[in-house]
């Protein structure tokens, strides 16, 4: 079956533009999770979905993120105003959700993003 | 000090002897323990859950987590060229707003040489 997929794999962009970057996860899982990677470091959890809504979004470095998933499926992540500092691969996981401490998050290939 | 730290590596060994990762977390309320594989370039993948104190095998892959020291480590048999990777220890806190988040180590890589 099909997997997480994230697109676009790659993405280029300005400092200041604004960016959206999007996750479809795998059919059925209703949990939805956003990290960010930065070179030679783990990943770094940004938001958790249960659903449609944000059931945990400490890991947001600031208000220039924000994420949504309107329908309980796909998400998309938007950065306002990027910085040369958001330059990282952004992962989508998802989950089926019935036990989110223990279920396995299964993880997209990613999306690395480059702010000039 | 970090939520959860590994080894310092690059880690090099062998092909056919045992590599031995680890891992600890600072955490007391973390109740679930994932060993992800990360090739270079892909994304992680799972290779190894563990939830109680002990020992749990698959395979060659031999995860063992202890609570009281707040340490889990995974060891890999007859380690082969394929193994090399780079591998993520992560905790997840079974409740509260945080359940569900995974906490990353910063990951250990592995070469297994020939």
């Amino acid at each position: 079956g099909a997997g997480v997929s994230q697109t676009p794999s790659n993405k280029v962009t300005e400092k200041g533009k604004y960016v959206e970057l999007r996750c479809d996860p795998i059919s059925g899982h209703t949990a939805l999770y956003w990290y960010r990677q930065s070179l030679g470091q783990g990943p770094e959890f940004l938001i958790y979905f249960q659903g449609t809504g944000a059931a945990d979004d400490s890991g947001l470095p600031n208000d220039r993120f924000f994420a949504v998933r309107p329908e309980g499926s796909v998400s998309t992540l938007k950065i306002q105003r990027t910085e040369r500092g958001d330059s990282a691969v952004y992962l989508c996981a998802s989950s089926f959700g019935t036990s989110p401490g223990t279920d396995t998050q299964y993880f997209g290939p990613g999306t690395r993003l480059t702010v000039l | 000090q970090k939520e959860v730290e590994q080894n310092s590596g690059p880690l090099s060994v062998p092909e056919g002897a045992i590599a031995s990762l680890n891992c600890t977390y600072s955490d007391r309320g973390s109740q679930s323990f994932f060993w992800y594989r990360q090739y270079s370039g892909k994304s992680p993948e799972l290779i190894m859950s563990i939830y109680s104190n002990g020992d749990k095998e698959d395979g060659r892959f031999t995860a063992q987590l202890n609570k009281a020291s707040q340490y889990v480590s995974l060891l890999i048999r007859d380690s082969q060229p394929s193994d090399s990777a780079t591998y993520l220890c992560a905790v997840s806190n079974a409740g509260g707003t945080s359940y569900g988040k995974l906490t990353f180590g910063q990951g250990t890589i592995l070469t297994v040489h020939p």
